[in-house]
């Protein structure tokens, strides 16, 4: 398997403008999460999923994020309309279980930038 | 907010020294994990230990967790440049089949030639 997948690795984008971003698991791996990390505030849960069910959206920042995962093997994390303060990495990670209880495997990242 | 602490936050040693990385945590956990992420590239799983295990080892790895203090170390022996990376704990909640795993903001390790 050629593990976590994301897309595009670089994304740079005028504020007010929508952006999408792409993940594909590993496949057989029932979660899927996606993490947002800065410098401030390290790594943030924002969203995972359980067999494409959303879980737990309780780290979404507001609603202008959103998160889809239409099957098992995509999921997209969409910010419409984008602000300078949404710039960061963006992870995409999957396991076969929640918790710390398995490995999570984590994909290269998006680097959004805002300007 | 972070389950994990790690301390300290940056740490610079030679090649061929140890490295100690500690993580406090706040509540019960049931298992605790170790991540490296090289720069610009996603976290990479090292080890897992289990709220009932003291001490594991992996290769140059060897992680400890005491439950009573709410703390785990992460020590890497004989340490080489390839070491250079951000280490990462993580932990969940015992709160049953949907908890989370978080993360803590990490440890800058720098190891010079």
């Amino acid at each position: 398997d050629a593990g976590v997948i994301q897309s595009p690795r670089h994304e740079v984008t005028e504020m007010g403008q929508e952006v999408t971003l792409r993940c594909k698991p590993i496949s057989g791996h029932d979660y899927l999460f996606w993490y947002r990390q800065t410098m401030m505030r390290g790594l943030e849960l924002l969203i995972y999923f359980n067999n494409n069910v959303p879980i737990d959206d309780s780290g979404m920042p507001e609603d202008r994020f959103s998160a889809k995962m239409p099957n098992a093997s995509f999921s997209t994390l969409k910010i419409q309309p984008s602000e300078p303060r949404d710039s960061a990495v963006y992870f995409c990670a999957s396991s076969i279980r929640t918790g710390a209880d398995t490995e999570a495997f984590f994909g290269q990242g998006t680097r959004l930038t805002v300007v | 907010s972070q389950q994990g602490e790690e301390d300290p936050q940056a740490l610079s040693i030679q090649e061929g020294e140890n490295a100690t990385m500690n993580c406090s945590y706040k509540t019960s956990i049931n298992n605790l994990q170790w991540y490296r992420q090289n720069s610009g590239r996603g976290l990479v799983h090292l080890i897992l230990i289990r709220s009932n295990e003291r001490e594991k080892h992996s290769g140059r790895l060897r992680v400890t967790l005491d439950t009573s203090k709410k703390s785990s170390s992460l020590l890497i022996t004989a340490s080489r440049a390839a070491d250079t990376a951000s280490y990462f704990c993580a932990t969940d909640g015992a709160t049953g089949a949907n908890s989370k795993l978080t993360f803590g903001k990490g440890i800058t390790l720098s190891v010079r030639p």
